[in-house]
């Protein structure tokens, strides 16, 4: 059975430096993972997919993600955090027709 | 395109009460999907549809019934509401080649959430 796991359930950061969320996934073959973005209040958004092409992933606005099959990792990147990101980051993995969901990553933004 | 649309946006119901949760979509996707988001958690798959007239449970289905008479409509019905109903339910669809015939465009597109409350 898939399952993703999700390190960090909030991680918080200064305006201006890296954003790392941590995600792990298991999958007895090559998997479609992806990051999803909820902010407050608001529908989910499609920040970036991994489907077996370039394992680094570039998404919106400036995130980026690379899968690593021997660390089954997939973790989230942004260089420099900017207060606009402070949302909930979805970590989820394919699993025929259906997505199975991580808990979810709170990020905080400090100024 | 309107994308995926859910009605209504909130509603608080009693315990007992029933209700439809209504989920349009406009892509021409063969694939619709519903789930429920519980405070601080990811979503969970109540029923999903592979194409007019065929439905199928998710991961949680107790106490829901869905129907798909056509593609661009997929309503969620609860029949007796009870307080662990409570949560943010969230509709999405997706355009699926079949297993057969290779992926079509991996990515479900989600509804805007319907936000409710059952006392």
């Amino acid at each position: 059975a898939q399952s993703v796991t999700q390190l960090d359930s909030h991680v918080s950061v200064s305006e201006g430096t890296p954003v790392l969320l941590r995600c792990n996934y298991s999958s007895s073959y090559s998997p479609s993972l992806f990051w999803y973005v909820q902010h407050p209040n608001k529908g989910l958004q499609l920040l970036l997919k991994y489907t077996s092409a370039a394992t680094l992933v570039k998404g919106i606005n400036g995130f980026e993600a690379e899968f690593k099959k021997s660390e089954t990792s997939f973790h989230l990147t942004k260089p420099s955090a900017h207060m606009s990101d402070a949302a909930e980051y979805f970590c989820v993995v394919r699993s025929n027709y259906q997505l199975i969901w991580g808990a979810g990553t709170k990020l905080i933004i400090k100024p | 395109n309107a994308g995926v649309t859910q009605t209504p946006k909130f509603r608080i119901l009693k315990i007992g009460q029933s209700m439809t949760l209504q989920c349009a979509q406009d892509m021409n996707h063969n694939y619709m999907y519903w789930y429920r988001q519980d405070p601080g958690m990811g979503l969970k798959l109540i029923y999903y549809s592979v194409g007019a007239g065929i439905t199928d449970k998710g991961e949680v289905p107790n106490g829901y019934n869905v129907s798909r008479s056509t593609t661009e409509d997929f309503p969620l019905r609860l029949e007796l509401a009870a307080p662990s109903q409570t949560s943010v339910y969230f509709c999405a669809s997706s355009y699926e080649v079949g297993l057969a015939g290779g992926r079509g465009t991996d990515t479900q597109y989600f509804g805007p959430g319907t936000r409710l409350t059952v006392l």
